[in-house]
């Protein structure tokens, strides 16, 4: 099994741009996650998804960010328009059932200039 | 709600040392717990895990038993080496939530 891929690993953008991460998770799995992680804040839940239907969006920071799963195998989290404080790793996680273990992607690092 | 409280790092040791990771849980229900290791420059991957009453995970020679007397779920290692420097996580599941809740991370270091 690949496991969870994101991509893409890395992106540098300048504030104000659009970002669009994307994330494929493990097939088979129906529950998706996307995670943010900085030195400041730790590792927080932004939003996740059952079924492809989004369950809890209270951790997305603001409506610069959105997220979509349009189907089983696909889902993106964008971020419209990018600033700096926006700089994390972003990562994606799946399982299988809610409260299951959850399998994490490598991450997309990001930086906004 | 849910919380997991975890030791602060960072914690230097050096190789062979004996590990101690404290984890301690709020939860209304019936957790399943959890470590996870994230590895320098990767994301993170499950450790071991219980999902009752004095089950012991264990794995790589990492343990945890899961003390719902002492709501605890601390990690331990007899002996630990260079390669198992990372940060791990402590973090629960409740049932009646979706979701994982996950400790702030406690950054290990193990020198040679």
């Amino acid at each position: 099994d690949a496991g969870v891929i994101q991509s893409p690993r890395h992106e540098v953008t300048e504030m104000g741009q659009e970002v669009t991460l994307r994330c494929k998770p493990i097939s088979g799995h129906n529950s998706l996650f996307w995670y943010r992680q900085t030195m400041m804040r730790g590792l927080e839940l932004l939003i996740y998804f059952n079924n492809n239907v989004p369950i809890d969006d209270s951790g997305m920071p603001e409506d610069r960010f959105s997220a979509k799963m349009p189907n089983a195998s696909f889902s993106t989290l964008k971020i419209q328009p990018s600033e700096p404080r926006d700089s994390a790793v972003y990562f994606c996680a799946s399982s299988l059932n809610n409260g299951e273990t959850q399998y994490f992607g490598p991450g997309t690092r990001l930086l906004v200039l | 709600g849910d919380s997991v409280t975890q030791m602060e790092g960072p914690v230097t040791l050096s190789e062979e040392a004996f590990l101690t990771i404290n984890c301690t849980y709020t939860a209304t229900g019936y957790p399943s717990l959890f470590w996870y290791v994230q590895y320098p420059g990767e994301g993170l991957q499950l450790l071991l895990k219980a999902t009752k009453a004095d089950d012991k995970g264990s794995n790589k020679g990492f343990e945890a038993t899961y003390r719902k007397e002492t709501t605890s779920f601390h990690l331990e290692k007899g002996s630990v080496q260079v390669s198992d420097s990372a940060v791990y996580f402590c973090a629960l599941s409740d049932p009646d939530l979706d979701k994982l809740t996950f400790g702030k991370g406690t950054l290990l270091t193990v020198n040679p």
